[in-house]
């Protein structure tokens, strides 16, 4: 089945520095979608993508659906403490559910 | 506009007892998942709905753990008898355009099974 390599696992970073994070996928994806989940809330959608080579933002928040269509990037720029959190990537080839990767947690030290 | 939303929040219960988990769709989404998440393991879907109907329930554990959806704007997961290792936190999520499109979260329920 498709499986999806998520990385760094956490990091800890100080507030006001850049963030990168990356997921790579076993098989070629049509979707790539990146969520954010506080502690004791569900996954929120933060960017979705859908086409290779689409660069997208929201906010201080920056994704890229790779070219080759088997990696996705998340890019946070000038960290706050309200970042924290953990950081899923998921995607899909088809008319499937949604393949999740592990998450990066986040830490944010002001 | 209202989330998915799901019930009870927080669920604490003993060993061999019966467990339902509810779940409320987005209005007008026609696919529903039910993910169970931990730390050894992370999201694993358990199964999925589209139009109501069960179309893969792969991800289900044991025949202990069942899901019904007997409309378009509820669905169940039951686990009897419950387990310890079934503690974690359960969530459902819900599509508008199908299986493969973005998935919208409930807040989920956290299990503990003691």
């Amino acid at each position: 089945g498709q499986q999806l390599n998520q990385s760094p696992q956490s990091m800890f970073i100080q507030e006001g520095e850049d963030v990168s994070m990356n997921c790579t996928s076993s098989s070629i994806f049509n979707t790539w979608l990146w969520y954010k989940q506080e502690p004791g809330e569900g996954p929120v959608l933060l960017i979705a993508l859908y086409k290779a080579g689409e660069l997208t933002s929201n906010g201080r928040l920056t994704a890229q659906f790779g070219i080759t269509r088997k990696d996705s990037f998340l890019n946070i720029s000038a960290s706050i403490p309200s970042d924290v959190g953990i950081y899923f990537c998921a995607g899909n080839s088809g008319n499937t559910p949604l393949v999740f990767g592990k998450g990066t947690r986040l830490s944010v030290i002001a | 506009d209202a989330g998915v939303i799901q019930s009870p929040r927080h669920e604490v219960t003993e060993m061999g007892q019966e467990v339902t988990l509810r779940c409320k769709p987005i209005s007008g989404h026609n696919s529903l998942f039910w993910y169970r998440q931990t730390m050894m393991r992370g999201l694993e879907l358990l199964i999925y709905f589209n139009n109501n109907v069960p179309i893969d329930d792969s991800g289900m554990p044991e025949d202990r753990f069942s899901a019904k959806m007997p409309n378009a704007s509820f669905s169940t997961l039951k686990i009897q008898p419950s387990e310890p290792r079934d503690s974690a936190v359960y969530f459902c999520a819900s599509s508008a355009s199908g299986v493969g499109t973005e998935a919208f979260f409930g807040q989920g329920t956290r299990l503990t099974v003691v």
